[in-house]
């Protein structure tokens, strides 16, 4: 039981490059989050979906896209890379419908962008 | 927009001393309140708990109090020790619907002095 898996753990883009992060789960969770944390700032939702085949923006979306095509995955992409995505960002599980409302983190990607 | 914020940004306390970290959320529909603790290069877990139906929770050394009326909450730990030093971030619900959302405060940086 793996629970939450992000991959990759690091990457270095340059500016106005593209790119996929994609966390998978284990726990047939059906609402899945991504986050950006940054210093001083706590995690910030970017967006999240409540089951497979549905996203929605959170609180920070612009520059980024998501898709759900299966249950266990969730994938944040970046479409053309700016400074201010330099970030670690964190993707989160849950299972509201069974009334668990804890997030299980994954472990993180840290991205630079330069 | 709705948000949390989160006192003090550092502490620190002598190993045995209490410590306690404050938060006020302004979302009134706000109805679930975690607590996770982030080690350093870790992903945040979560440590403790509470609904807004209950004002109270105890975990062995750690507890957490919730005001519904003033919309704050706290997180108490007693008989600290060096293992305890971390960053801590609560959260509160956020958003109409079930969705699980969390807004988080900034972070509370706990060290712990043997």
């Amino acid at each position: 039981n793996a629970g939450v898996t992000q991959t990759p753990k690091f990457r270095v883009l340059k500016t106005g490059q593209s790119m996929t992060l994609l966390c998978a789960q284990d726990m047939n969770h059906e609402y899945m989050y991504w986050y950006r944390q940054d210093p001083g700032m706590g995690l910030r939702l970017i967006h999240y979906s409540v089951g497979e085949g549905t996203t929605a923006k959170g609180e920070v979306p612009d520059g980024y896209n998501v898709s759900r095509l299966k249950k266990q995955n969730f994938l944040l992409g970046l479409e053309s890379a700016a400074p201010s995505q330099t970030s670690v960002y964190f993707c989160a599980s849950s299972s509201i419908p069974r009334g668990d409302y804890g997030y299980t983190f994954g472990s993180g990607t840290r991205l630079t962008v330069v | 927009g709705e948000n949390v914020e989160q006192h003090p940004s550092t502490l620190s306390v002598q190993e045995g001393d209490s410590a306690v970290i404050k938060c006020t959320y302004s979302d009134s529909a706000s109805n679930y309140f975690p607590w996770y603790k982030q080690e350093l290069g870790k992903r945040p877990q979560l440590i403790i708990d509470i609904r807004s139906n209950v004002g109270e929770k105890k975990d062995q050394r750690i507890a957490v109090t919730l005001n519904k009326t003033a919309k704050h909450f706290s997180l108490h730990i007693t008989e600290t020790q060096p293992e305890d030093s971390a960053v801590y971030f609560c959260a509160a619900t956020t958003g109409s619907g079930n969705t699980g959302k969390l807004i988080f405060g900034q972070g509370t940086t706990l060290q712990v002095k043997p």
